[in-house]
């Protein structure tokens, strides 16, 4: 079944900087990769999400890239606010009938 | 519309208890999930149903079963709890390589 890698498991950035997360994929038959953050004591919400036909999609200061043939993916956020610190996961799924299993999971702190 | 909606919110129990979570979504999804999150590890899929009358073991399914009872409705039981199985449980419901939309969370401790 589908494995995915997520590095680092944590990332401290000063308010401004750009953060950027990682995630590798084991199944070259998944073709859906979304990111959710998770806000302590809350659910997973999606922040954005990417399809294997798409290379970069961005949405405002967070922006998302897929390798397919090196089966990576990864999250840029650009200019931190101290409201980004949350927990990310990135998620891979494939056909219809098949899991949307999850890295491991990277918290993110955004000190000013 | 409440999306998903899953109880208990919270839940002791002592080892050897049994008991289910539950979880309804009113999304008309066909794909329910169960997730198991523990500190460090993710999001770790106990059970999937892809659609209804279909379940799916997923990554850490031993000790749990689950019953998909209709399209809106998937359930997750403990038939003997152990203390390993102290966790904060998600159920999450999707459409086909859409957004998932999770649940609130039930946080359960077995002592």
């Amino acid at each position: 079944g589908e494995n995915v890698e997520q590095h680092p498991s944590t990332l401290s950035v000063q308010e401004g900087d750009s953060a950027v997360i990682k995630c590798t994929y084991s199944d070259s038959a998944s073709n859906y990769f979304p990111w959710y953050k998770q806000e302590l004591g809350k659910r997973p919400q999606l922040i954005i999400d990417i399809r294997s036909n798409v290379g970069e999609k961005k949405d405002q200061r967070i922006a998302v890239t897929l390798n397919k043939t090196a089966k990576h993916f990864s999250l840029h956020i650009t200019e931190t606010q101290p409201e980004d610190s949350a927990v990310y996961f990135c998620a891979a799924s494939g056909q219809a009938g098949t899991a949307l299993i999850f890295g491991k999971g990277t918290t993110l702190s955004v000190s000013s | 519309n409440a999306g998903v909606t899953q109880t208990p919110k919270f839940q002791v129990l002592k080892t050897g208890q049994s008991m289910t979570l539950q979880c309804a979504q009113d999304m008309n999804h066909n794909s329910m999930y169960w997730y198991r999150q523990d500190p460090g590890m993710g999001l770790r899929l106990i059970y999937y149903s892809a659609s209804e009358g279909t379940t799916d073991k997923g990554e850490v399914p031993n000790g749990y079963n689950v019953s998909r009872l209709n399209k809106r409705e998937f359930s997750l039981r403990l038939e003997s709890a152990a203390p390993s199985q102290t966790s904060v449980y998600f159920c999450a419901s999707i459409d086909f390589n859409t957004e998932a939309f999770f649940g609130q969370g039930t946080r359960l401790t077995v002592v």
